[in-house]
């Protein structure tokens, strides 16, 4: 079974440009969460898609967006990039059967975004 | 607000030894509390997780103890191999209907393990 895949695995973009990231989750995996990992703050919740609909949203600003399709394929989009936006990207999915108590969240390799 | 505390930032062991990271939690609605590990330019990998009914769950040297009125739980590595040297995340997440489910991660233990 393939895991979950992210591409591209490295970017380098220019201050104020926009970038699209993806994934591709486990198969039959319907939940797609995004994490931005940097070495001052550690995991950080972006955003959690299940059935193209976002569920949960963490505390980042409007600039950081994403989508969901029908094969639960899940982009991210960041515009008018920052130096700060600099960091390691993933992507982790879920099977999601069991609604009412957590469940297992397999990683992608990520994708390393630089902005200069 | 750091939802999961984890320590130490970093750890020495030597081989052969127990290696021993630490996290606590506030929000007791969560339930479910994985331990992820990371080698360099890889996405953090499952190790082993504990759901709030049990107060330990071992797999093979990695051992997960729970202790739900402290609310903390650790990660015990056996026999620790070099093998082992990466960074430790713990996490936490809770569910409810209709909004999804979040981890919340620990900022992380980089254990280094000496030959």
């Amino acid at each position: 079974k393939a895991g979950v895949t992210q591409t591209p695995r490295y970017l380098i973009k220019t201050r104020g440009q926009q970038v699209t990231l993806s994934c591709s989750p486990i198969s039959g995996h319907r939940s797609v969460s995004w994490y931005q990992q940097t070495p001052g703050q550690g995991l950080q919740f972006l955003f959690e898609y299940f059935s193209e609909t976002q569920r949960n949203k963490g505390n980042f600003p409007g600039r950081f967006s994403g989508r969901q399709f029908s094969n639960s394929r899940s982009e991210m989009n960041v515009s008018t990039l920052e130096l700060g936006d600099s960091a390691l990207y993933l992507c982790a999915s879920s099977s999601d059967r069991d609604i009412m108590t957590g469940t297992e969240a397999f990683f992608g390799q990520g994708t390393r975004l630089t902005v200069v | 607000q750091q939802q999961v505390k984890q320590s130490p930032q970093s750890l020495i062991v030597q081989k052969g030894g127990i290696s021993i990271i630490n996290c606590a939690y506030e929000n007791t609605a969560f339930d479910y509390f994985p331990w992820y590990q990371q080698f360099p330019g890889k996405g953090p990998a499952l190790l082993i997780a504990i759901r709030p009914d049990v107060s330990e769950k071992k797999e093979g040297r990695f051992t997960i103890s729970f202790n739900k009125s402290a609310k903390q739980f650790s990660l015990h590595i056996m026999d620790s191999q070099p093998g082992d040297s990466a960074t430790y995340f713990c996490a936490a997440s809770h569910r409810a209907p209709n909004t999804g489910n979040q981890f919340y991660f620990g900022t992380g233990t980089s254990l280094t393990v000496i030959p």
